[in-house]
């Protein structure tokens, strides 16, 4: 159980393109889907929470026009990453948990996003 | 604050002996700690969690210990593993349901 899948696992575009991500919850309800960012040989860091019908609570440094997050049901979130720039290459992390704050947070397989 | 870190600290092990990988964690008030295992290119994987009102837990071939006084958190692996090759995270919970993570340690197991 508690299986979060991501699409697409890896993807390259143009700059100035954007890209959408998508994160389910395959045998849970997510009441909360949180989207992370992960450089080579660095920690995940949280990019923003986004809870069912709710707008997403993004981390300080985050410009939420860039990265749009939609949470539109209990078991799907997306990020859209607008007018990609190389800078935006990176591996983006979903995790989702149903339920309490201590709660786990079951995490995607990851997407590697390459801007060219 | 938030931990990043820009060279993973490598653990290096024979196969077969015990590993522990600890973690400084920043906040007094977090109350929920868990440990994730990341294998390259992939996601991190749920090991092994402990709430603030315990010491240790055991899983299978793992054992996670809290100190409170001086926020510090340690994995113990028992018999480890070629399998268990992959950096290991830890990860703190203070509220605003959301997760801080550790730096990571990079766990290299040698025949």
């Amino acid at each position: 159980g508690a299986v979060v899948s991501q699409h697409p696992s890896w993807v390259i575009c143009k700059s100035g393109t954007s890209v959408k991500i998508e994160c389910r919850s395959l045998d849970f309800q997510a009441t909360t889907m949180f989207w992370y960012r992960q450089f080579p040989k660095q920690s995940l860091m949280l990019m923003a929470t986004s809870n069912e019908g709710s707008k997403a609570t993004y981390e300080q440094g985050v410009e939420k026009d860039k990265f749009l997050i939609n949470h539109a049901s209990l078991t799907l979130s997306t990020l859209t990453v607008t007018s990609a720039h190389p800078e935006d290459s990176s591996f983006y992390i979903c995790s989702a948990k149903s339920g309490s704050r201590t709660d786990t947070q079951y995490f995607g397989p990851g997407t590697r996003l390459t801007v060219l | 604050g938030e931990s990043v870190g820009l060279h993973l600290p490598t653990l290096s092990v024979q196969e077969g002996d015990n590993s522990i990988i600890n973690c400084a964690y920043s906040n007094s008030a977090s109350d929920y700690f868990i440990w994730y295992k990341q294998e390259s290119g992939k996601g991190p994987q749920f090991i092994i969690d402990i709430r603030s009102n315990m010491d240790k837990r055991q899983g299978q071939r793992v054992t996670v210990l809290l100190n409170k006084t001086v926020k510090h958190l340690s994995l113990q692996i028992a018999a480890t593993q070629p399998g268990d090759s992959a950096v290991y995270f830890c990860a703190e919970s203070g509220g605003y349901n959301k997760l801080i993570f550790g730096a990571g340690t990079r766990l290299a197991v040698h025949p």
